[in-house]
């Protein structure tokens, strides 16, 4: 399968934890982007990746939230010492060379904060 | 700043009849609009796009769109719907001026074709 890989896919973590969510885009595109999703909402845009350039952050990006991509490949997304208001599905998807083009999701990560 | 609205939180239509997903949206500039799918369990999946030109557009599964520029709409629909179409259906808009890649999702609304 040549998609969009997300992984884990389940994270139950215990407040005040640090987690990492790993995000696989397709190889050819060079626009990478992270979105959360909570239920009943369609996905709010968090940050993207022109290669390994990060050009655009939400202000949803609080200082705990940093993500990186460092070749220009796979991207990280760490949320440091978790909130319960963290919980939400992170998603990840990919396109080529600008969003105006298709962009492909992958299949998320739900992150469950206790 | 950029924002998309999807008045209806469910649309129940009887299989083989038309069917009608409303979006209007809100830019400071000229749009370009997109609808996405998810079906239970998967990610979003593109269905089609308005970047400009033609204010039809066709899309994946026998689905199409109407770019409405008086309205601020971009209703997607369907002629004969099937039990198949059943999924969470997003409307989405960019802004075209700016440079900016950030694109704003509505809440989503629910499909539901009944047999």
């Amino acid at each position: 399968d040549t998609g969009v890989s997300q992984d884990p896919r389940h994270k139950i973590t215990k407040r005040g934890q640090n987690v990492t969510f790993r995000c696989d885009p397709i190889s050819e595109h060079n626009r990478l982007y992270w979105y959360r999703q909570t239920l009943g909402q369609g996905p709010e845009f968090l940050t993207y990746f022109q290669n390994e350039a990060q050009l655009e952050k939400s202000r949803l990006l609080s200082d705990r939230f940093s993500a990186e991509r460092p070749k220009g490949s796979f991207s990280t997304l760490e949320i440091q010492r978790t909130e319960q208001g963290d919980s939400a599905m992170y998603l990840c998807a990919s396109s080529f060379r600008d969003s105006i083009n298709e962009q492909f999701f992958g299949p998320g990560t739900r992150l469950t904060v206790l | 700043a950029q924002s998309v609205a999807q008045p209806e939180d469910q649309v129940n239509v009887a299989e083989g009849n038309p069917l009608t997903v409303k979006c209007t949206y809100s830019v400071s500039g000229n749009p370009y609009l997109f609808w996405y799918v998810q079906y239970p369990n998967r990610g979003l999946q593109f269905l089609l796009k308005y970047i400009t030109g033609d204010n039809l557009v066709k899309g994946s599964y026998g689905f199409e769109a109407e770019f409405n520029k008086s309205q601020t709409s971009f209703h997607l629909k369907k002629p004969s719907a099937l039990v198949s179409d059943s999924a969470l259906y997003f409307c989405a808009v960019r802004d075209a001026s700016g440079g900016y890649q950030k694109v704003t999702f509505g809440t989503g609304t629910k499909l539901q074709v009944i047999p």
